[in-house]
């Protein structure tokens, strides 16, 4: 079956500690994105990938850093800057720029 | 300038249809979207519409567009208990590189 998987599902941080949000996907698809959901808004994006070994900003990527060293797999560390890295991530990938977005089951990060 | 706007909730009888707006701003959009949301999950792309159609039907999914006012509708015929989620709408902008823009959300309830 082709889709995408985020893990862990649930991820807790302690203060100052970085911590990394998993991305795989088995669609063949060149471009990969990264959003952050709080409670009762909409998605906004962090990071996204074109293509491998190239990637941009989006609008809220203070204390986030991405890697993308192949195709299947845009991994998101949230770092120690981020003072309020609580919320629900967002994976999803797409054919390309243009084309519709799917998205993996999230992961929900909280601080201990 | 980048808006997508969408009101909070809507209350919906089992076997009623539903209606969900939304109004965007930015005329330069190419697609616009209709996202599922349940809870603790991902985002589930229901239907989308390129900006040059005024309609798009898809089984119970019937999306209305209207570019001179930047309205955009996703109608649910004969909607069902496990229609209950947030729905999102999302536009995709050209001259941002096709970034997706997403509303806040519209979460629907329907009620037996």
């Amino acid at each position: 079956d082709g889709g995408i998987t985020q893990s862990p599902k649930y991820l807790f941080r302690k203060e100052g500690q970085n911590v990394t949000l998993s991305c795989e996907q088995n669609l063949n698809h060149d471009a990969m994105y990264w959003y952050r959901q709080d409670p009762g808004q909409g998605l906004r994006l962090i990071y996204y990938s074109q293509i491998v070994n190239d990637f941009q900003k989006g609008d809220i990527a203070e204390g986030y850093s991405v890697s993308r060293e192949k195709k299947e797999s845009f991994p998101l560390t949230v770092t120690s800057a981020q003072k309020n890295p609580t919320a629900f991530y967002l994976c999803a990938s797409s054919q390309a720029l243009d084309q519709p977005q799917h998205f993996g089951d999230g992961t929900r990060l909280s601080i201990l | 300038g980048e808006d997508v706007e969408q009101s909070l909730f809507l209350s919906v009888r089992e076997g009623d249809s539903s209606v969900i707006n939304c109004t965007y701003t930015d005329s330069s959009s190419t697609y616009l979207y209709w996202y599922k949301q349940e809870p603790g999950a991902g985002l589930q792309l229901l239907t989308y519409i390129f900006s040059n159609m005024d309609m798009k039907q898809d089984q119970r999914l019937t999306v209305l567009l209207n570019k001179k006012d930047k309205h955009l509708s996703l109608r649910i015929a004969d909607t069902q208990t496990g229609d209950s989620a947030i729905y999102f709408c999302a536009e995709s902008i050209r001259t941002a590189g096709n970034k997706l823009t997403f509303g806040g959300g519209t979460r629907v309830l329907v009620k037996p």
